[in-house]
This record gives structure tokens, C-alpha cells and sequence, in this order.
């Protein structure tokens, strides 16, 4: 049974970085073909892609926030994270992670519950 | 980057009616289309892949079609679950990415 979750804080404040932490089980990162992406929804507005990283330790960017996005895994952990730095009141959102799998079944076919992000002094 | 639009943004229709809702790609993405539901407070679940196959456990109500630029996703009788609001991914390249802005289905 494959699940995932997001944890981070719920309040963070304009100018600080974000770190976000997907735990799952039910697949291994280390499995060739696995991918977790994080995915965020500002309230009542689209899905928005913005990272990715796979089971060889390739990591990709969504072009607009590359700059302010790392995402990295910890495999015996089953873990992935990710940080934006310089957060402000529009990162407000929901952040999923959800899995592909690149070999097998490359789409969005688990996802966490998400986590609401409020960024507010 | 490959934009999808979504039409129309709001779809106001009653339980039993025909649904049908529209992706367009800014180019050509071949099949590579997904479309999801999202209900108020719940993650996105995914409904079609590869632009016309269901996913596991998915109703039979629901199909998905086209190629290219141009995709369709249709409900065929609406249950009172199925007011919510649709999403359309592409994955034509790699990562998978661009969600369409997505299409709210109402009670009408």
C-alpha cells in the first residue's frame, strides 16, 4: 500500500526559507523508475509542478523557482525534502508530494493529503 | 514551456446530465494527457492517463479523448460525486508538469 505525507511547519513568515518533508512507504526511492515530486495549490487556484527528484538522485526545477527550490531525498529514510528560500505572502498554498514512476507508470498516481503553508508576519 | 487551457471554467449542470470538458495545449503533446478530480479539502486523483485510459477503480461514466492539442473529458451521466473541479497535466517532456488552470463542475 503505497501512502505519503507532508509535514512542515503551518506558519512561516516573509524572507524565511521552508522546509518541507514527504515521508511515504509502500516503494523505495532507490527502485530504478521512482520519482517524488512536490506539487502546491495557492487557495481556490491551480495545481502548480515544482520539483522533482528520482531514484538516481536527478533532480529537476520548475523554470519560474528554480532559483529558490532544492529538493533532495534520504533514502533509508524514505523521505524526501524540499526548501524555498525567501518565502512571501503568494507562496501561500497547499504542498503536496505525490510519485511517478518513470518506467512504469509515469503520472501522478499517489499524492499525500498536503499541507497548508501560510506565509504571514 | 507547454501551456494548457482549460474550458470552460465553470460548468453548471444537474445530476444525470452529459459533461464535457476541454484541455488545449499551447502544442502538441501527443497522448501524453492526464486528466484529475479534486474534491474541497482532498488531493487531486487521478482519472485518465495517456488521454483515454481510466485509471484503477475509475467509473466507466467517465472517458477521455483526443490527441495532440486538443482533449476531451467526458462525463456521461453526472453523479451527485462527481461535482468537483478537473484538472489536465501533460507530460510530453520531462519532468511532468503543466497543470491546466481546471474546470469546476456545479450543481446547477
Amino acid at each position: 500500500q503505497v501512502t505519503l505525507r507532508e509535514s512542515g511547519p503551518a506558519l512561516v513568515k516573509p524572507t524565511q526559507t521552508l522546509t518541507l518533508t514527504c515521508t511515504f512507504s509502500g516503494f523505495s526511492l532507490s527502485t530504478s523508475g521512482m520519482c517524488v515530486s512536490w506539487i502546491r495549490q495557492p487557495p481556490g487556484k491551480a495545481l502548480e509542478w515544482l520539483a522533482l527528484i528520482d531514484w538516481d538522485d536527478d533532480k529537476y526545477y520548475s523554470t519560474s523557482l528554480k532559483t529558490r527550490l532544492t529538493i533532495s531525498k534520504d533514502t533509508s529514510k524514505n523521505q524526501v525534502v524540499l526548501t524555498m528560500t525567501n518565502m512571501d505572502p503568494v507562496d501561500t498554498a497547499t504542498y503536496y508530494c505525490a510519485r511517478t514512476d518513470y518506467y512504469g507508470f509515469p503520472w501522478f498516481d499517489y499524492w499525500g493529503q498536503g499541507t497548508l503553508v501560510t506565509v504571514s508576519s | 514551456e507547454i501551456v494548457l487551457t482549460q474550458s470552460p471554467a465553470t460548468l453548471s449542470l444537474s445530476p444525470g446530465e452529459r459533461a464535457t470538458l476541454s484541455c488545449r495545449a499551447s502544442q502538441s503533446v501527443s497522448s501524453y494527457l492526464a486528466w484529475y478530480q479534486q474534491k474541497p479539502g482532498q488531493a487531486p486523483r487521478l482519472l485518465i492517463y495517456d488521454a483515454s485510459n481510466r485509471a484503477t477503480g475509475i467509473p466507466a461514466r467517465f472517458s477521455g479523448s483526443g490527441s495532440g492539442t486538443d482533449f476531451t473529458l467526458t462525463i456521461s451521466s453526472l453523479e451527485p460525486e462527481d461535482f468537483a473541479v478537473y484538472y489536465c497535466q501533460q507530460r510530453s517532456n520531462w519532468p511532468p508538469g503543466s497543470f491546466g488552470g481546471g474546470t469546476k463542475v456545479e450543481i446547477k
